[in-house]
């Protein structure tokens, strides 16, 4: 079945404990993307990548880090969180300039930082 | 992109047509439309999309205007899991675009039993 994976589905922290959100994707697809989602704010970019080794920022990247080793996993890293960053997190991924490109989304992790 | 204007909620009876309005009046002639869903928290979901001429799947059917400037997706028999946030996103394909989908406040969309 084509999915995206997200790891661990929740997670409470506290302030300053480095984490990893992992995403994997078994459709073999170059794009991958980060989404937060916050009330009142909608869904904001953080990073996203167009294929192995390539990063790039989205609209919100201060406090994260990601990385793109192997085509199907792009982790995200909160280095230090802080509670602004509780969130609930989405992964995407798609393939690049089809004629349509649509983005499939992972279940979500909820993220909370005390 | 360009931007999207959608009603901030809409009620329909389980069972009938859901027609959901979308406002796109500065699309460009390069830019598709596409309809997202989002199911109460839960990652959202692809439904349909389109650049000039009207789509159906299995989901949904779009119905663009001939000038392109305003759309609407239609679930022909609504069911209470249709209950959902929905997203109109006007965006252009191609190298360009970093893929970011700009979600606006979307229609939440309440089926009634």
């Amino acid at each position: 079945e084509a999915q995206v994976t997200q790891n661990p589905r929740y997670l409470i922290t506290v302030t300053g404990k480095k984490l990893t959100v992992t995403c994997s994707q078994n459709m073999n697809h170059e794009y991958m993307s980060w989404y937060r989602q916050d009330p009142g704010l909608g869904l904001r970019q953080i990073y996203y990548s167009m294929n192995v080794e390539v990063t790039d920022k989205g609209d919100v990247p201060e406090g994260y880090k990601v990385s793109r080793k192997e085509k199907r996993n792009f982790p995200l890293i909160l280095e230090s969180p802080s509670p602004n960053q509780t969130s609930l997190y989405f992964c995407a991924s798609s393939f690049l300039d089809r004629g349509g490109d649509t983005q499939y989304f992972g279940p979500g992790t909820r993220l909370t930082v005390l | 992109d360009a931007k999207t204007t959608q009603p901030p909620s809409m009620d329909c009876a389980e069972g009938r047509a859901a027609n959901l309005p979308c406002n796109h009046s500065t699309i460009s002639g390069n830019e598709y439309v596409y309809w997202y869903r989002q199911i109460h928290s839960q990652g959202p979901q692809y439904i349909i999309h389109g650049l000039k001429n009207n789509e159906t799947n299995e989901m949904a059917s779009l119905i663009i205007t001939e000038d392109r400037k305003s759309s609407t997706l239609i679930l022909p028999h609504a069911t209470l899991r249709d209950t959902a946030v929905y997203y109109c996103i006007v965006r252009a394909h191609g190298s360009s675009n970093t893929g970011k989908l700009i979600f606006g406040q979307g229609t939440t969309l309440q089926v009634k039993p």
